[in-house]
């Protein structure tokens, strides 16, 4: 079975500065989907980037990207810039791609903190 | 309006108490999906459904069921809920040719005493 895991339960930033969240998986599989979820005080997930296992080119939104190793298993969320609106629950996630109907696998998650 | 519905969004109930959880969608996915959020724990799968005919057990599916009604429609029963069943509840849509990217709901936060 596939585990997440995400060392960090809690982390902070500067505002402005640069953070990263750590993410490792463990898979016997080759291609596969990587993902990072942000939880706001709200309780909505909403969907922060995505990789394909596939793709060597590192994903990137705006200020947020990711640094894939695949031969690691290593999925770290880099997010640069921090903003107050950053503070959030983030969740790693993993997703086989030909394994047929799977869902998703979650870390425990981290907590950023953005000190303003 | 919001593509994923849950009701209710925050319920207390007492021990013992029968609960339905009620998910409802209007993205046309195939796919749905109920996760528990404990603190310190992340998601966990409670139950997962790929069509009307089709219902999964997931990691924790002891002391829950589900129904699918139709398509968009996918409630999570407690039939005599506990107090470590307290926890916030999200629905979750997908569809095969989505990245198989999640669309999750707000959630219902449930505590049982």
């Amino acid at each position: 079975a596939q585990t997440v895991t995400q060392s960090q339960p809690e982390m902070s930033v500067q505002e402005a500065e640069t953070v990263t969240l750590s993410c490792t998986y463990d898979t016997s599989e080759s291609d596969y989907y990587l993902f990072w979820y942000k939880q706001p005080p709200s309780r909505q997930m909403i969907l922060v980037i995505r990789q394909e296992a596939y793709k060597q080119q590192n994903a990137t939104e705006n200020r947020f990207s990711v640094n894939f190793q695949k031969a690691a298993k290593s999925f770290s969320l880099k997010i640069s810039d921090s903003q107050l609106g950053d503070a959030a629950m983030y969740f790693c996630a993993y997703r086989n791609r030909h394994s047929g109907n799977t869902p998703l696998v979650f870390g425990k998650g981290t907590r950023l903190s953005v000190i303003a | 309006d919001a593509d994923v519905t849950q009701t209710p969004r925050n319920r207390i109930t007492k021990t013992g108490k029968r609960i339905m959880l009620e998910c409802s969608q209007t993205k046309g996915h195939d796919r749905m999906y109920w996760y528990r959020q404990d603190p310190g724990l992340g998601l966990r799968l409670i139950y997962y459904s790929f069509d009307v005919k089709d219902i999964n057990k997931g990691e924790i599916s002891d002391g829950y069921s589900v129904s699918r009604q139709a398509q968009a429609k996918f409630s999570l029963s407690l039939e005599s809920a506990i107090p470590n069943q307290t926890a916030l509840y999200f629905c979750a849509t997908s569809d095969r040719h989505s990245y198989n990217e999640q669309f999750f709901g707000p959630g219902t936060r449930l505590t049982v005493l």
